[in-house]
């Protein structure tokens, strides 16, 4: 158990739908991360956040964002959902850059 | 794109045998982490090396950076079936972790 939670752990939703994924870091990290792994991408950093100020975006689409609240939990929203965003969305957290700890992921099919 | 290219993408190995998964990138690395994901689970955190031509052990694992910073080697010794999963290197750079595609590793008994 790497104390970051996510949830839910699978979701299947229609295309054009809109689904939230939320995400507990570990006690005491400032820090966290969301990943997108599918099968033909591997695993593609999406953003990370700070003390609730985002510091880091990588290959996110328009049609998602996040948030980090002041109790420090994170939430992914996915909008007008494609077949191309099922995939597995993994939330990770850290105190510093030397260990990164990631949840067990929230399973998305979008049918 | 990836920065840092990993090879094999894929490894089938007898029980009992050792293999190497390389990552190589163009670039100096920062640093490099290791990462180990079982099938249907998570990346778990194996190590990071951070100075030239480092070299960790972990119990059967040998972790390596290169003397310039460009590669690193992940050699595994007496491949047993709890070595099954997918192995990622990846560099923490402005604030966020950039990983390989991974080799992926089977094992037969």
């Amino acid at each position: 158990d790497s104390g970051v939670t996510q949830t839910p752990k699978h979701l299947i939703t229609a295309t054009g739908q809109r689904v939230t994924l939320r995400c507990s870091p570990r006690s005491g990290d400032l820090s966290v991360y969301w990943y997108q792994q599918s099968l033909d991408q591997g695993l593609q950093f999406l953003i990370q956040y700070y003390n609730g100020e985002e510091r880091a975006k990588g290959n996110i689409l328009e049609r998602f964002s996040a948030q980090q609240f002041p109790d420090l939990h994170s939430e992914l929203n996915l909008s007008s959902l494609e077949l191309g965003d099922s995939a597995l969305y993994f939330c990770a957290s850290s105190v510093d850059a030397n260990t990164i700890y990631f949840g067990e992921g929230s399973w998305l099919t979008v049918v | 794109g990836q920065q840092v290219m990993q090879i094999p993408q894929y490894q089938h190995v007898q029980e009992g045998e050792d293999f190497t998964t390389y990552c190589n990138s163009s670039t100096t690395l920062s640093n490099i982490q290791w990462y180990k994901q079982r099938p249907g689970g998570h990346p778990v955190f194996l190590i990071q090396l951070v100075k030239s031509g480092e070299v960790k052990k972990q119990k059967r694992l040998t972790f390596q950076f290169g003397e310039a910073k460009k590669n690193s080697s992940l050699h595994i010794t007496a491949t047993q079936t709890t070595d099954v999963g997918t192995y990622f290197c990846a560099e923490f750079n402005d604030y966020k972790l950039s990983f390989g595609a991974g080799t992926t590793v089977t094992v037969r008994a």
